[in-house]
Parts: structure tokens; sequence; C-alpha cells
């Protein structure tokens, strides 16, 4: 069980708007910043958003990051077929003194 | 070109040790925390362990895990960062990742947050 809480799995149609959701607590979200990260399979994570909102440059801005209070969560608009990857959220956790991933959800392109 | 190149997994018994190794090259290593993450065959990701700077002290934090089994450190000199693993169990098996955490650019003095480099990952496996 993930500390993080996302759906397992996302889709919809190209040139869509898909919204991926991240649930967590005080001890993480609710008082630190949220990471997302995208995982083509077999490749290595890149980082997609960080803290909370802002886009590392060469991310397209079809891309956007949000939180409030103890969610977060990542919109990709305009959906395109290389977006069909896993996506993780982030955030440090101040119980447990350590960085939380969530469990990852599988965003599939129709 | 900016890259960080693991090494060092392989086959081990449980109960065994290994050591890994990160060298890091185009960036300011010395100037950026750095992470180990990993990820089991078909699972998801799982941050592993953290060391800051020298200047924040070189202090490291271990996920539940992985404390008191296993070590991060590194040689600034070398450009490099290193994972002792020690008591390994079956469920340590994974692709470790070595990743940035934050970094400071000397060069532009700006801060980069996030993971935002990443290598290729070495295989480790436990099994008897």
């Amino acid at each position: 069980q993930s500390v993080l809480t996302q759906p397992p799995s996302a889709s919809g149609t190209p040139g869509q708007r898909v919204i991926i959701s991240c649930s967590g607590s005080s001890s993480n979200i609710g008082n630190n910043y949220v990471y997302w990260y995208q995982q083509v399979p077999g490749t290595a994570p890149k980082l997609l958003i960080y803290r909370n909102n802002q886009r590392p440059s060469g991310v397209p801005d079809r891309f956007s990051g949000s939180k409030s209070g103890t969610s977060a969560s990542l919109s990709v608009s305009g959906l395109r077929s290389e977006d069909e990857a896993d996506y993780y959220c982030a955030a440090w956790d101040d119980s447990l003194s350590g960085r939380v991933f969530g469990g990852g959800t599988k965003l599939t392109v129709l | 070109e900016v890259q960080l190149v693991e090494s060092g997994g392989g086959l081990v018994k449980p109960g065994g040790s290994l050591r890994l190794s990160c060298a890091a090259s185009g960036f300011s290593f010395s100037n950026a925390w750095m992470s180990w993450v990993r990820q089991a065959p078909g699972k998801g990701l799982e941050w592993v362990g953290r060391i800051k700077t020298k200047t924040d002290g070189e202090t490291t934090d271990h996920a539940a895990p992985v404390r008191g089994r296993f070590g991060i450190s590194r040689d600034d000199s070398k450009n490099t960062l290193y994972l002792e693993m020690n008591s390994l169990k079956t469920e340590d098996t994974a692709l470790y990742y070595c990743t940035t955490d934050r970094r400071y650019d000397i060069l532009t003095g700006y801060y980069y947050y996030g993971m935002d480099i990443w290598g290729q990952g070495t295989t480790v496996t436990v099994s008897s």
C-alpha cells in the first residue's frame, strides 16, 4: 500500500484532457511540495512537475499540476499517443522522514 | 553531457552484501542532493534514501524498509554516489536508480528542484 493514493489507470482519446489525482495526508502533501514523474516502460522516470505546479524546461505546457489541501492532481491536455506512460506523484513525508511515491497511474491513449 | 551511470548490481544470496556506485558528470555533483530510488519488477517507484551536500552536513535519510541495512555515501572528489547494501532480502530485488534530489547550478545561480537527472539503473537480484 502506497502512502500516496493514485488511481491505477486512466485513459483518454487523442486531444482530450485527462486528470490524474494523488491523495495524501497532512504529513506529506498537506505540508510539502508535490512532484510528478512520467515513466515510459523500459526507461528511467522523467520529472514533469516540481513544487506543485512548476514545469522544468522542455516539458510541454500541456502538462500542469495543482495542489489543494492534502490532494494534488496532474492534468494532461491535448492528449497525444506519446503521453502513454506511467505517472507517479511524490512528496516528502514529515512523519516518515522520507520521500513517498504514489502507486502510479497507467495512462492509456485510446 | 549531463549523466548519471550506475554500476555494481548483480546476483547475491539472501543475507549478502553489495555496493552500488553512481558516477556523475556534466553538472556540479558536489552541489547536488542525491537519492536512490528502486523499482521492483512490474512494480512502482520506491524511494530508498538520500544524502545532502557537504555544505548541508552530508546528512542522510533512509526509507524504513532499508534503515539499518543500507547506507548512502558520496565522494565529491570522484563525483560518485554509493549505496552500501547489507543483510539483503529477496524483497530488495529491484532496478536501482541514482537520481538528483535538489541541485544548485553554480553557472546560472539557479536551484533545480525535484529528481531531474536519472541514471539508467542497475539491477540487483537477491535469490538463493
